[in-house]
């Protein structure tokens, strides 16, 4: 058990629709990042999070957002969604602003898009 | 912008081998990643490190900062060793600042019994 904890594991939903995949990240840890696994593209930076503040942008849609609250967790919104949106949805924490110390992952929330 | 390449793609070995699973990349770093995928999809950590080397249990990974190049190896390999294996970096390399991982495009290793 790494201690990110990510829900939903599982969510289907249909084309045009939004979602929000949640992330609590390690017990300490001020920094959360998002990923994306998609068959085609393999794993892919979204955006990152440091102790409330947007810190770094990587190929993050422009429909989609995220936020990092008070208490340290994270949403991921994905709207006006696409067939190619379906992948898996990793949220990783670390303790700095910075991968240089060790990141841990959460499960995943597995997004189909019908 | 790193780039990260991994080879091989996929390795096929049979049970008690060593395994060797190398990864290269293009701009120079201050941490290096080897990230382990199981088919269920989950991904754990096996090391981060950022110069010589690291073992825990039957995993070896060594890193050459000058040669901008890492290799993970397995000794007295496992079914259960059956995964993905991914090398990861920060995408500015080591300028400092935040920043998230570039992926190599992983290593699928089978172990046979």
């Amino acid at each position: 058990d790494s201690g990110v904890t990510q829900t939903p594991k599982h969510l289907i939903t249909a084309t045009g629709q939004r979602v929000t995949l949640r992330c609590s990240p390690r017990s300490g840890d001020l920094s959360v990042y998002w990923y994306q696994q998609s068959l085609d593209q393999g794993l892919q930076f979204l955006i990152q999070y440091y102790n409330g503040e947007e810190r770094a942008k990587g190929n993050i849609l422009e429909r989609f957002s995220a936020q990092q609250f008070p208490d340290l967790h994270s949403e991921l919104n994905l709207s006006s969604l696409e067939l190619g949106d379906s992948a898996l949805y990793f949220c990783a924490s670390s303790a700095g602003d910075y991968m240089n110390t060790e990141a841990f992952f959460g499960q995943g929330t597995r997004l189909t898009v019908v | 912008k790193n780039e990260v390449e991994q080879s091989p793609q996929n390795l096929t070995a049979q049970e008690g081998e060593f395994i060797t699973i190398n990864c290269s990349y293009s701009v120079g770093i201050s941490a290096l990643h080897w990230l382990q995928q199981h088919p269920g999809g989950g991904i754990v950590s096996l090391f981060m490190l950022s110069s010589g080397k690291k073992k825990h249990g039957r995993l070896i990974a060594t890193i050459n900062i000058q040669e901008k190049h890492s290799s993970l190896h397995i000794t007295a390999s496992h079914p259960r060793d059956s995964a993905v294996y991914i090398c990861a970096v920060p995408q500015g390399g080591s300028g400092g600042g935040a920043d998230g991982l570039t992926f190599g495009k992983g290593t699928h290793l089978i172990i046979q019994p």
